[in-house]
């Protein structure tokens, strides 16, 4: 039974859409995570949050943007889909205590046409 | 640049034979080293967090040794299954900069043939 929730599992929308990608957790971890994978290629890490109101950019540059107004909610937003957006975007949280794994959600497969 | 590397990238084995991974990371600034397992259309879900130099972990038929010295983990699976077939990530987290930063590997994608 998953703990951290994604929406939608895909996603094929046109260029200049935006869209919002959903990311929703029943555990109260306090840190949450997006990441983005291209095929073949490692996981990088485009946003974080540790907790509401905190927000921070990731080691990769994003045209994307976040939001944590609620502990169990960090949704990920795109004002204007490129097809160069196109990626899988996955979400994670962990515990406050650094050694923990991280949960992860099953992903988001967006493709912009 | 920190650079997580995993080695093989892709391995086919028999049911039973046993196998290892290798992942090679920056040995200065050490905090912890994560192992996951990515089963296709699932999330990927935690083996091990490991923190110390010559940490092993087992876990079942998965175990993983840990030299921070040199900077290097192994993962072993001993008697391989089907359902082991996945892709294992290894992750590094470094001392120094955002809490939030675990840095990946590519993975090693492992499939066991009946």
């Amino acid at each position: 039974e998953a703990d951290i929730y994604q929406t939608p599992r895909y996603l094929v929308i046109g260029t200049g859409k935006k869209i919002t990608l959903e990311c929703s957790q029943t555990m109260g971890h306090d840190k949450m995570y997006w990441y983005q994978q291209d095929p073949g290629m490692e996981l990088h890490l485009i946003h974080y949050s540790y907790g509401v109101n905190s927000t921070e950019k990731g080691d990769l540059s994003s045209e994307s943007t976040v939001s944590r107004i609620r502990t169990e909610h960090f949704p990920l937003t795109l004002e204007s889909a490129r097809p160069s957006h196109t990626s899988q975007y996955l979400c994670a949280s962990s515990e406050d205590r650094g050694n923990y794994g991280y949960t992860f959600g099953s992903g988001t497969r967006l493709t912009v046409v | 640049i920190l650079n997580v590397e995993q080695s093989p990238q892709s391995l086919h084995v028999q049911e039973g034979d046993s196998t290892n991974f290798t992942c090679s990371f920056p040995s200065s600034n050490f905090y912890a080293l994560h192992w996951y397992r990515w089963e296709t259309a699932k999330s990927p879900e935690a083996l091990f967090v490991m923190t110390l130099n010559g940490d092993e972990k087992k876990k079942g038929r998965i175990s993983a040794t840990l030299n921070t010295k040199e900077g290097y983990s192994y993962l072993y699976i001993k008697g391989s299954q089907p359902e082991d077939s996945a892709t294992y990530l290894c992750a590094f987290k470094h001392r120094e900069g955002s809490q939030g930063n675990l840095i990946f590997g590519k993975g090693t994608k492992l499939s066991v043939k009946p």
